[in-house]
């Protein structure tokens, strides 16, 4: 276990609905990114905080995307108005500089 | 930002032959490259990495390449066995944030 936790591991939820996952990262590591991977693809960037800034957003993440790190500990990613073209794995990274993954979060919208 | 190019996106090899996976990264501030491997419904597990300045490492069969020059780096794995089989990913990462390739089905055939 790397000590990333992501919660829930499964979620499926209708189209048009709020989701929100959680990431817990070790706890010294002050960087936390989130990604999302599909089936056969490497993980694309979403997010990236820096404790409790978000430093750097991709041109992936719509104003249905935000994410939050309140603490600087756990971060939160909520999806608003679900699309099935959010299914996917959610995953979460925390690090000092070697990137430790939580085991993801998989969402599937019907 | 970032962009990971990853080559070739399937190999297979004979179990005992060796593996060879390349990455190409556009970022000169990139100063940090790590090797990912995920296994399927698995995360992405950190088997290597190495830092800008240093021009290769190796921990028994799997050694890490750089040329920072080029902007290239890959992974050489010697000595294939079944269980090398899964899906690789390359990432670039600078200060503020990390990068993925879109991965490399690996297949090593008994």
């Amino acid at each position: 276990d790397t000590g990333v936790s992501q919660d829930p591991r499964h979620k499926i939820t209708k189209r048009g609905q709020n989701v929100t996952f959680r990431c817990d990262p070790i706890s010294e590591h002050n960087r936390l990114y989130w990604y999302r991977q599909t089936l056969g693809q490497g993980p694309e960037f979403l997010t990236y905080f820096q404790n409790e800034a978000q430093l750097e957003k991709s041109r992936l993440l719509s104003d249905r995307f935000s994410a939050e790190r309140p603490k600087g500990s756990f971060s939160t990613l909520e999806i608003q108005r679900t699309e099935q073209g959010d299914s996917a794995m959610y995953l979460c990274a925390s690090t000092p500089l070697r990137a430790f993954f939580g085991q993801g979060t998989r969402l599937t919208v019907v | 930002g970032e962009n990971v190019e990853q080559h070739p996106s399937t190999l297979s090899v004979q179990e005992g032959d060796s593996a060879v996976i390349k990455c190409t990264y556009s970022d000169s501030a990139s100063n940090y490259f790590p090797w990912y491997k995920q296994e399927l419904g698995k995360r992405p597990q950190l088997i290597i990495d190495i830092r800008s300045n240093v021009g290769e490492k190796k921990d028994q069969r799997i050694a890490v390449t750089l040329n920072k020059t080029a902007k290239h780096f890959s992974l050489h794995i010697t000595e294939t066995q079944p269980e090398d089989s899964a899906v690789y990913f390359c990432a670039a990462s600078n200060e503020n944030d990390m990068r993925f390739g879109a991965g490399t089905r690996l297949t090593v055939k008994p």
